[in-house]
Formats: C-alpha cells, structure tokens, sequence
C-alpha cells in the first residue's frame, strides 16, 4: 500500500521567516495531495492541495509544490504568523473515479513559531 | 459554513464493551469516511462507504468494526468488543460530488479502560 513520509517532525522558525514542509509518497498512482492543518485538539483542516497534473499551487502565503518524477510534495508557508503554529500533515490518495478512497496522511509537522 | 458533526466528544467505556461513535455528515455528501489518530501519532485510514456499502477498508479495520447509515443524516462506527489499543480520536470525514475534498469531524476521543 502507500506510504507517505514527512519531514521534519518538528519545525521552528522566527515570525515573518519562510517555513518548508517535505513529504515523499511511494505509490506512483496517487495522484490527489491534500494538506491539513490541525490546531491542539481541534479537527484537521484542509489548508490546501494539489492535483498531480500541476507543479505548483498558491493560495496567499501557502504554496504547493509537486514533483511526480521523484515523488515529493512540499508545503510552504512564507512570512509566518504565531497562528500558523499548529501540526500540518500531508496526505495521499490515487482518486480511482469508483469509490471512495481513503487519504494515506505522513505524521505531521510540528510547527513552531517563535516571536 | 456546513460542518461534520460527531458526537459524543469523549466516550470512556470499560475494556470488552462494544461502542457506538455517530456522525453527522455534510447534508448533500455521498462518501463518508472514518479514521481514528492514536495521541501523538499520525491519522489513520480506517474505512470508507458509498451507496449503502464499504467501499474501502484498511488493515486496522477488523471483524471487530462496522459502519452503518442507518437513516439518512447519520454514519456510525461501532466497535464489538473494545480493547485497550483502540484508546483513540476517532474521526469521522465527508466529501461530496468532487470527491476530492474530505472535511473533517471534531472527532471523538474514545478512552478504553
């Protein structure tokens, strides 16, 4: 089945500097990858995602990028708030058009940031 | 804004009684979604259902779990007989049409003892 590793397990950076974000996915058939943002007890929520026929995706401060030949996605957060401070996880899926299909998440990021 | 709602937010039952978890899905979604995320740890997939059936199940997802719509509004995950390792949030997801987006319940903590 996929497998979806990420990178790093824990992320400090100061308010205003760039954080990145790196998940690699096994299953060459995915094709669908959301990522989630889920704040100390709260539900994930999508933040953004990314379809594998584009390379890259912004939404404000938030961009997605995608590399299928090596199988890599990244988040990217610039000029980082204390409200981004939260665990971001990123997520996999080959989207079948039959059913639906389950997300393969990696175990989060936890992001820091220091005032 | 439509949510997923879930509940109860926490449930505390004894080691070997079965649990019942509910959820209230979007209104206009068609596919429906359970995971569960042990503390610290990552969110795993554990089902998902379409037209009235399974349509996806991963290796967590034993003889001792089953889903059901029992009417229209609401998805329940019910666990037989529960053990200790199954101590988790459980999340409950919807997506519509698009298929794509999955949006998310508040989840409930479900404690074993």
């Amino acid at each position: 089945g996929e497998n979806v590793e990420q990178h790093p397990s824990t992320l400090s950076v100061q308010e205003g500097d760039s954080a990145v974000i790196k998940c690699t996915y096994s299953d060459s058939a995915s094709n669908y990858f959301p990522w989630y943002k889920q704040e100390l007890g709260k539900r994930p929520q999508l933040i953004i995602d990314i379809r594998s026929n584009v390379g890259e995706k912004k939404d404000q401060r938030i961009a997605v990028t995608l590399n299928k030949t090596a199988k890599h996605f990244s988040l990217h957060i610039t000029e980082t708030q204390p409200e981004d401070s939260a665990v971001y996880f990123c997520a996999s899926r080959m989207y079948s058009g039959g059913g639906a299909d389950g997300l393969t998440f990696g175990k989060g990021t936890h992001l820091i940031i220091q005032p | 804004e439509p949510e997923v709602t879930q509940t109860p937010s926490h449930q505390v039952t004894q080691m070997g009684q079965e649990v019942i978890l509910r959820c209230v899905p979007i209104s206009n979604h068609l596919y429906f979604y359970w995971y569960r995320q042990i503390l610290g740890q990552k969110v795993e997939f554990l089902v998902s259902f379409y037209n009235n059936e399974i349509s996806e199940k991963s290796e967590i997802f034993d003889d001792q779990f089953s889903v059901e719509r029992p009417d229209g509004s609401n998805f329940t995950l019910k666990i037989r007989s529960t053990k200790l390792e199954d101590s988790a949030m459980y999340f409950c997801a919807s997506s519509g049409l698009a298929k794509n987006i999955q949006y998310f319940g508040a989840g409930t903590r479900l404690s074993v003892l």
